[in-house]
């Protein structure tokens, strides 16, 4: 299973763009990239997820390059609300069931 | 959206005794439930793979026999720790898969706190 590296840490101004980048330079071609947030001591929110295509939602988009080696997250306009940790996974091949293993994120502090 | 929900939210509960932790989708049935562990400061750890109608599949190092895990509807799975002990101390985390098999999205509940004294 393709295994994920982030920053342990970054910082970003509140109203701007938070980019957050995750290498996987492993992930086979039916793995998808996921990315969910821990805000503390809540459960992990799904944020959103992606093959190859880059990918967008209300909450951000996802910027998977064409090698599929690496993608960065994008918060287009930070708010203080969005300081949390940020998983970026890859998810298992469907033959161990869709289980998601969690690397050590990256902790986004958003500063106002 | 899909909501997933976790209770008790916290425990308090003394060395030697049992937990249950309930885990259910609310609106969405889950055939397959996740559950993890969270330690401070640390990421999730995988703990076991709840199907419903058969038994679980526990990842490595977990012990089966003090995490009993039953998945008897496919809206509701719990975890009972048992004969809990201070080292059992943390934030226990469910999830439900919704959806088919290919490209899932899962989700969590809000986490039980327990705390063994």
């Amino acid at each position: 299973d393709a295994k994920t590296t982030q920053p342990p840490s970054m910082d970003c101004a509140e109203g701007r763009a938070a980019n957050l980048p995750c290498n996987h330079s492993t992930i086979s071609g039916n793995e998808y990239v996921y990315w969910y947030r821990q805000i503390h001591s809540q459960g992990p929110q799904y944020i959103i997820h992606g093959l190859k295509n880059n990918e967008t939602n209300e909450m951000a988009s996802l910027i998977i390059t064409e090698d599929r080696k690496s993608s960065t997250l994008i918060l287009p306009h930070a708010t203080l609300r969005d300081t949390a940790v940020y998983y970026c996974i890859v998810r298992v091949s469907s033959s161990n069931t869709g289980k998601l293993i969690f690397g050590q994120g990256t902790t986004l502090q958003v500063k106002p | 959206g899909a909501v997933v929900s976790q209770h008790p939210s916290w425990v308090i509960c003394k060395s030697g005794t049992s937990v249950k932790i309930e885990c259910r989708s609310l609106d969405f049935q889950a055939t397959t439930m996740f559950w993890y562990r969270q330690f401070p400061k640390q990421s999730l750890m995988l703990m076991a793979t709840s199907n419903e109608g058969s038994k679980a599949t526990y990842e490595q190092g977990v012990e089966k026999d003090k995490f009993l895990i039953n998945h008897a509807s496919l809206t509701l799975s719990t975890l009972t720790v048992t004969s809990a002990h201070p080292e059992d101390s943390s934030f226990y985390i469910c999830s439900a898969r919704e959806g088919s098999s290919d490209g899932p999205t899962l989700h969590f509940g809000n986490g039980t706190r327990l705390t063994v004294t």
